[in-house]
């Protein structure tokens, strides 16, 4: 298994430019979700989804996009880049049921200049 | 939604001592309480958790203590190593179930010094 899969690792972007964060996972897990990590604190949630077709709005939804075609695949996206998007962002996945930990991506840093 | 608090931001321990890092959290109905280390430039990865039906849990050298009533968990790492520097964050349900994802603390930069 190869857990959770981001892609790019790292990205450089001009103001108003668009790009896709790509998360995919093998694990056969239905909930995903998007976080992002700017310097020095936590982690917070963009959008997530609880299976294929469905997706809602985390605590900082604003400027990105989402779409979950399949349980393999949540794909983040960003239209109209700008420097307050310049973060760390990381893909996490977990099985439905009981409250499991997440398993996380190796993350994406974007910087938006 | 659910506020989680932590303390300190910055920890600095000589290696051997113990290390305590403190939450808060303020929905009632959480439960379940995952503590994740951050080594620089990695991903988040989970080190112990705890569920609200139990008070303590250990796993060699951390443990989680949990108190309901004050709303509050703590990570209490012994014997610390140079290995355990890293930042860690605690983390509660969004709401109820968890769904709809976790709220993370601030984190705490924990150094060890040798």
């Amino acid at each position: 298994n190869a857990g959770v899969t981001q892609t790019p690792k790292f990205r450089i972007l001009k103001i108003g430019q668009s790009m896709t964060l790509q998360c995919t996972q093998d694990m056969n897990h239905n909930y995903m979700y998007w976080y992002r990590q700017d310097p020095g604190m936590g982690l917070k949630l963009i959008y997530y989804s609880v299976g294929a077709g469905i997706t809602d709005k985390g605590e900082v939804p604003n400027g990105y996009n989402v779409s979950r075609s399949t349980t393999e695949d949540f794909p983040l996206r960003l239209e109209l880049a700008a420097p307050s998007q310049t973060s760390v962002y990381f893909c996490a996945s977990r099985q439905t049921g009981a409250v499991y930990g997440y398993t996380f991506g190796s993350g994406t840093r974007l910087t938006v200049v | 939604g659910e506020n989680v608090e932590q303390h300190p931001s910055t920890l600095s321990v000589q290696e051997g001592d113990s290390a305590v890092i403190k939450c808060t959290y303020s929905d009632s109905a959480s439960n379940y309480f995952p503590w994740y280390k951050q080594e620089l430039g990695k991903r988040p990865q989970l080190i112990i958790d705890i569920r609200s039906n139990v008070g303590e849990k250990k796993d060699q050298r951390i443990a989680v203590t949990l108190n309901k009533t004050a709303k509050h968990f703590s990570l209490h790492i012994t014997e610390t190593q140079p290995e355990d520097s890293a930042v860690y964050f605690c983390a509660a349900p969004q709401s109820g179930g968890g769904a709809d994802g976790l709220t993370f603390g601030k984190g705490t930069h924990l150094i060890i010094q040798p």
